[in-house]
Parts: structure tokens; sequence; C-alpha cells
């Protein structure tokens, strides 16, 4: 596609529920990024894609958090049993390579666990 | 582990001020460093980028410098604009991993 595409944009969802959370990059973008951007704080990363292979999910707060990459392509961040503390903003950015290419963000899913 | 360190917001500054916004790392070896704008209601993007120590990365006015000696990748640019308010994060390319580690981000403020 022409840009990084991420849905839903907006999700409302009660604690407890389980959230799926899409990345669509653009066509061609071996590496995927997951961050979560919380109110008033920086980029917090939480894992990496080459290809369909994750070299480092470091950054994944808890075991409630997974995330995965299908076809080298689309990439479903999961967060299970969601906390009023997972509510933030849930950004995807891809890059050709990874190395030292630019990075291009998608809008974000704002996610608010009520 | 590899690090950015940025300064504090938010900046505060009147139209045609002379802007800086620190920005230093911790990396094993020569990463490269991006500086990324976020404007108010949309993505991130990247600004400018410099891949090797003395390398100078511009863009629409803004200049960063890849100083090795000093670990910084300081943000300038000569006369801001209203339009330049935004959220500006410094960020490295992790050299094993291809990683993208950020700064906490640092909001610029202008006023006229």
């Amino acid at each position: 596609g022409a840009g990084v595409s991420q849905s839903p944009s907006n999700k409302v969802t009660e604690k407890g529920k389980d959230v799926e959370l899409r990345c669509d990059p653009i066509s061609g973008h071996t590496a995927l990024y997951w961050y979560r951007q919380s109110l008033g704080q920086g980029l917090e990363f939480l894992i990496y894609f080459q290809g369909n292979s994750a070299p480092d999910k470091s950054g994944l707060p808890s075991d409630r958090f997974s995330a995965e990459r299908t076809g080298g392509s689309v990439s479903t961040l999961t967060i299970q049993r969601t906390q009023q503390e997972d509510s933030a903003v849930y950004l995807c950015a891809t890059t050709r390579t990874g190395k030292n290419t630019e990075a291009f963000f998608g809008q974000g899913t704002r996610l608010t666990v009520v | 582990g590899n690090s950015v360190t940025q300064m504090e917001g938010p900046v505060t500054l009147s139209e045609e001020a002379f802007l800086t916004i620190n920005c230093t790392y911790t990396a094993t070896g020569y990463p490269s460093l991006f500086w990324y704008v976020q404007y108010p209601g949309e993505g991130l993007q990247l600004l400018l980028k410099a891949t090797k120590a003395d390398d100078k990365g511009s863009n629409k006015g803004f200049e960063a410098t890849y100083r090795k000696e000093t670990t910084s990748f300081h943000l300038e640019k000569g006369s801001v604009q209203v339009s330049d308010s935004a959220v500006y994060f410094c960020a490295l390319s992790d050299i094993g991993t291809d990683k993208l580690i950020f700064g906490t981000g640092t909001r610029l403020q202008v006023f006229p």
C-alpha cells in the first residue's frame, strides 16, 4: 500500500478483554516495529520483526502481550486480559531493510481500557 | 545497552528564535542517528539523519551533526516558525539488531 496502515484507529475495551491490533506495512518493507506511546511519554519499543521472525521482543511488557507476522507482511499485536495501564497509542513502523533506512510510521491505534 | 537521551520539554520559543534540542546517545560502535518529528494530529516522520561520524543531516532548515567525540546529535534551527511546533524525537539504529531506539521526545512550542 501507499503507507503503513493500522487498524482500528481507536479501540475502547473493557478491562480483562483481549484485543488485537493490526499493522499493514508498506509493500516490500521487511522490517516491522511495534512501539507504545503513553500520554506524555516517549516511544517505548515493544518488538521488532525481520521478515516473519522476531529477533528482538525484549520490550513486550508482560506475557499478556504477543505479536506475530505472517507472510513477511501483516502483523498483529495481541493484548490478553487488558489492564488500564495498557491504555496508550500503539504505533507500527516499517523499513525496507532495517539498516539505516527511514522508518515509516502508521497513524497508530489509540487503545483505551475502561 | 544502547540508549538515547534528549532534553526534556517543553521548549517554548518566540518566532524567529534560535533552536537547539540536545540529544546524546550511548551505543556500541557507530550507529546511524535520526531525528523524527510528530506534528499535532499526525504520525511520526523522518526529519533528517546521519549515518557516520561528522556527517551533517539537514532538512527544512533544521540541521544536526553526528559528533562521535561527544556522542551527540543536537538538533538546531536558526529561525523557528510557528509551524515548527511539534514533538521531536532523537533516535539511533542499533548496529547489531537494526532496532530503532528512540528518546523520550521534546515538545517544541513556538509562539508568534
